[in-house]
């Protein structure tokens, strides 16, 4: 199984900055996913990351809003831009794994105020 | 309409108890179906994946309808440990990836 870890755990930001959310696996993996969940709700997909190309975002999410950046197979960052109280969520990267399900990173939790 | 729609929860149930979760998906081309379970603060894991056959693991036994896009969810002997949120998913394959869809999720709770 693929143990991922991201950083920060936690956050608490002022509304009008950016955060940037790093997510780091122990396999080599040619896509990663990022989500968000927001308080109560389910996870909703906002981009799949490959390596060596441009990231595919989901219908409601724009790059300018959520820059990610994947230099390599191991890694990927998710920012936040000009973050505002809506953006207070769980943001979650994950990995295929066989059989097409994902592992899940442990989350970032952003408060925005 | 949500693709992945599910009872609204919560479950409130005895130790010992059996419950049932439903869940139906509106895309056709959904082609892998899924429970996670999801701790409160933690991420989602894979409880099981749902097979055409219907496939059983231990206390839980899942159930795939594709006729009816429906997937269903039965625990026996509820545990005070089940007490989680059940995540129906479907997997949907596009051109050249594929994506996950999750339901918005079922609140169990099992009580002593």
């Amino acid at each position: 199984s693929a143990v991922i870890s991201q950083k920060p755990s936690r956050d608490i930001c002022q509304r009008g900055t950016s955060l940037t959310i790093q997510c780091q696996v122990d396999s080599q993996v040619t896509m990663m996913f990022w989500y968000r969940q927001q308080p109560g709700q389910s996870l909703t997909l906002i981009a799949t990351a490959n390596q060596g190309s441009e990231a595919t975002y989901e219908s409601g999410f724009v790059i300018d809003k959520f820059p990610i950046s994947r230099p390599n197979l191991t890694f990927s960052t998710l920012t936040v831009s000009n973050m505002s109280p809506e953006d207070s969520s769980i943001y979650l990267c994950s990995v295929p794994r066989g059989g097409g399900e994902q592992y899940f990173g442990p989350g970032t939790r952003l408060t925005v105020t | 309409r949500k693709e992945v729609e599910q009872d609204p929860g919560p479950f409130n149930v005895p130790e010992g108890a059996t419950v049932a979760f439903n869940c139906t998906y509106s895309n056709s081309a959904s082609q892998s179906f899924f429970w996670y379970r999801q701790d409160c603060r933690k991420e989602p894991k894979l409880l099981m994946s749902v097979y055409s056959s219907g496939n059983e693991d231990g206390r839980f036994t899942a159930q795939l309808n594709r006729a009816s896009q429906y997937i269903s969810l039965l625990i026996r002997d509820s545990k005070l440990s089940d007490s989680a949120t059940y995540l129906c998913v479907v997997r949907v394959v596009l051109d050249s990836s594929y994506k996950l869809i999750f339901g918005s999720g079922t609140r169990l709770l099992v009580r002593p």
